[in-house]
């Protein structure tokens, strides 16, 4: 199983803001993938980082609010821009290692725009 | 469109009681379902994974069984403590390339 460090777990931003959240997996994977998951809802795919190449984006959701970056096989953030009240989630990143085998999940990142 | 339901979305039972959550999905053709839980606030913590070709799964008090041509899942919880009190979610694969497909959650209340 792979272990998967998420940084800050929680914090307060003003609207306007950004905020950058880190994920460190303690193996090498080929993909990183992160979810929001809105007051009272199951999780929604944002977006699929691979190394080396752009993140791809899943339908409603856009590079310039939630930039990613994916500098190696271990690392990857990903960027809440410009927040609303709206942004107010938690969010999450996973790896699956192979693709399509079991995901886990690091502890979430707790988020509240004021 | 590719859909998974968990019903009830919250449950609240006695200490010791046995309980079965359930997870139901559109498609019998899947490739893997995976049962998570979830603290307030935390992120998810792996319990169970199933593939298309099995039956069940078990760990410890839990055991998790999959029945493709009805298209359902049950997450089994034995003796029940106050330490299981969180939200369970299921989470469906439908092809090997596919993203996971999410229920929405049952929140479980263990009282003492």
């Amino acid at each position: 199983s792979a272990v998967i460090s998420q940084k800050p777990s929680r914090d307060i931003c003003q609207r306007g803001t950004s905020l950058t959240i880190q994920c460190q997996v303690d193996s090498q994977v080929t993909m990183m993938f992160w979810y929001r998951q809105q007051p009272g809802q199951s999780l929604t795919l944002i977006a699929t980082a691979n190394q080396g190449s752009e993140a791809t984006y899943e339908s409603g959701f856009v590079i310039d609010k939630f930039p990613i970056s994916r500098p190696n096989l271990t690392f990857s953030t990903l960027t809440v821009s410009n927040m609303s009240p709206e942004d107010s989630s938690i969010y999450l990143c996973s790896v699956e290692e192979p693709w399509g085998t079991e995901a886990f999940f690091g502890q979430g990142t707790r988020l509240t725009v004021v | 469109k590719q859909e998974v339901t968990q019903i009830p979305a919250a449950l609240s039972v006695p200490e010791g009681e046995n309980l079965v959550l359930n997870c139901s999905f559109t498609d019998s053709a899947i490739y893997n379902l995976q049962w998570f839980r979830q603290d307030p606030g935390k992120g998810l913590t792996s319990l169970l994974l199933i593939q298309s070709s099995q039956r069940e799964q078990t760990s410890g008090r839990l055991n998790a069984s999959l029945d493709k041509s009805s298209g359902r899942s049950t997450l089994y919880i034995a003796a029940s403590q106050p330490g299981d009190s969180a939200t369970y979610l299921c989470a469906v694969r439908y092809n090997a390339g596919n993203m996971l497909t999410f229920g929405g959650g049952t929140r479980l209340m263990v009282k003492p």
